[in-house]
């Protein structure tokens, strides 16, 4: 069973557009959820978490994400998008001890 | 700290060869992990290991083998190389499968099985 669903596998949006990635999770108790980026021909690194306390987390280059339980979502944004913000984005989900990977989405950053 | 150093970076092998990923960390973490990514379908966990002389099976574990003889070390092998282990593998630690710090990750190494 799919514990983490990110919707939509490639994102466009222009230089200064809202950046949207959605992210699901199914899980039977409060989990720790991860967003991670990842540049070409890099490792992934940690863009911002969820583990307990404000649903609204800030990360790394004026991301953030919001911890929903009642939609089981952990959505990422960012409110004006830059070139460098090209990447591919992965949600990510702690269960039964193990960090669970969505399959990414690819975000397109167009001039 | 140089955190998690994986070698090689590229490697490109015979079908039916063998060899072994290397994985090392300095930064005392019990758990060590083996993902394999592919296109579209995200991060694989492999193998992890909850401390030295303890491993267990992810969620894709045919065909590789691990060992953890130290704290530091965790090799990944391969042993019968096929192509459909053409993939880009990275080892991560942590200090405990829930840390809230979240996982180290490598760089990666990019195998090609031709």
């Amino acid at each position: 069973a799919q514990s983490v669903t990110q919707l939509g596998s490639h994102v466009s949006v222009s230089e200064g557009a809202l950046v949207l990635l959605r992210c699901n999770y199914s899980s039977s108790v409060p989990p720790y959820l991860f967003w991670y980026v990842q540049y070409p021909n890099q490792g992934l690194q940690l863009l911002l978490k969820y583990t307990t306390g404000a649903t609204l987390v800030k990360g790394i280059n004026g991301f953030e994400a919001e911890f929903k339980k009642s939609e089981t979502s952990f959505h990422l944004t960012k409110p004006s998008a830059h070139m460098s913000d090209a990447a591919e984005y992965f949600c990510a989900v702690i269960i039964t001890n193990k960090l669970i990977f969505g399959t990414g989405t690819l975000l397109a950053v167009q001039p | 700290n140089a955190g998690v150093t994986q070698t090689p970076k590229f490697r490109i092998l015979k079908i039916g060869q063998s060899m072994t990923l290397q994985c090392t960390q300095d930064m005392n973490h019990n758990y060590m992990y083996w993902y394999r990514q592919d296109p579209g379908m995200g991060l694989k966990l492999i193998y992890y290991s909850v401390g030295a002389g303890i491993t267990d099976k992810g969620e894709v574990p045919n065909g590789y083998n691990v060992s953890r003889s130290t704290t530091e070390d965790f090799p990944l092998r391969l042993e019968l190389a096929a192509p459909s282990q053409t993939s880009v593998y990275f080892c991560a630690s942590s200090y405990w499968p829930g840390d809230e710090l979240g996982y180290t990750f490598g760089s990666g190494t990019r195998l090609t099985v031709v």
